[in-house]
């Protein structure tokens, strides 16, 4: 059974600081997914990840995917309010193409 | 159409009744989701759809849960019978389909609030 744990659920920062959340899964998996979600709201697409060693950056997000580890990390830089959100990954069974879903990690940017 | 749409967008039913979930995914898209998320957890997959069949239900919780697609488009998710503990949100996602290439984005409707009193 594929199990994905985030790391950490819960984290308040200061605007301008630097965190990394961290996805760890338990089985193989050839990509993975980063998904934001903002209260009350649907989940909107960041990041797909599709091999080991890929990198993708998008404005004050960066994602990064080590599949031999099974570790994918979201790194956030000079955080500010816009960011605060609840992100989830989500890596895909090469099983049957599923995808697994992390608890999230709710993120709260405070001014 | 231009996005996932799901309705009701809220539904409040008593324990025992019939309730029905409607999503109209992206227009072209082959492969469908459902899922269901409670307060403060990721989603939890119940069935997803290539075309018109169900390629995998392996996560309907029990036969109360049954959903169908009849012509690979718009997909209704049926309860019956509801619980308290069916009170959630139920998330329907589309992609372009499901293979082993390419990115395979799930793009995600806005979601059913199903509260069961």
């Amino acid at each position: 059974e594929l199990k994905v744990e985030q790391n950490p659920l819960f984290l308040s920062m200061q605007e301008g600081k630097n965190y990394t959340i961290y996805c760890n899964y338990s089985t193989t998996s050839d990509r993975l997914y980063w998904y934001r979600q903002d209260p009350g709201k649907s989940l909107e697409s960041l990041f797909v990840l599709l091999s080991n060693g890929a990198v993708k950056q998008e404005g004050r997000l960066m994602a990064s995917l080590d599949t031999k580890a099974r570790l994918s990390t979201l790194h956030i830089t000079a955080a500010v309010h816009d960011l605060s959100a609840t992100y989830f990954c989500a890596p895909r069974m090469d099983s049957n193409y599923q995808l697994i879903w992390g608890a999230g990690t709710k993120l709260i940017i405070k001014p | 159409g231009a996005g996932v749409s799901q309705t009701p967008s809220n539904k409040v039913t008593e324990k025992g009744k019939y309730v029905e979930l409607r999503c109209d995914p992206i227009s072209g898209h082959t492969a469908l989701y459902w899922y269901r998320q409670s307060l403060g957890q990721g989603p939890e997959f119940l069935i997803y759809f290539q075309g018109t069949g169900a390629a995998d239900d392996s996560g309907l919780p029990n036969d109360r849960f049954f959903a169908v697609r009849p012509e690979g488009s718009v997909s209704t998710l049926k309860i019956q019978r509801t619980e308290r503990g069916d009170s959630a949100v139920y998330l329907c996602a589309s992609s372009l389909t499901l293979d082993s290439s390419g990115a395979n984005v799930l793009t995600f409707g806005a979601g059913s609030r199903l509260t069961v009193l």
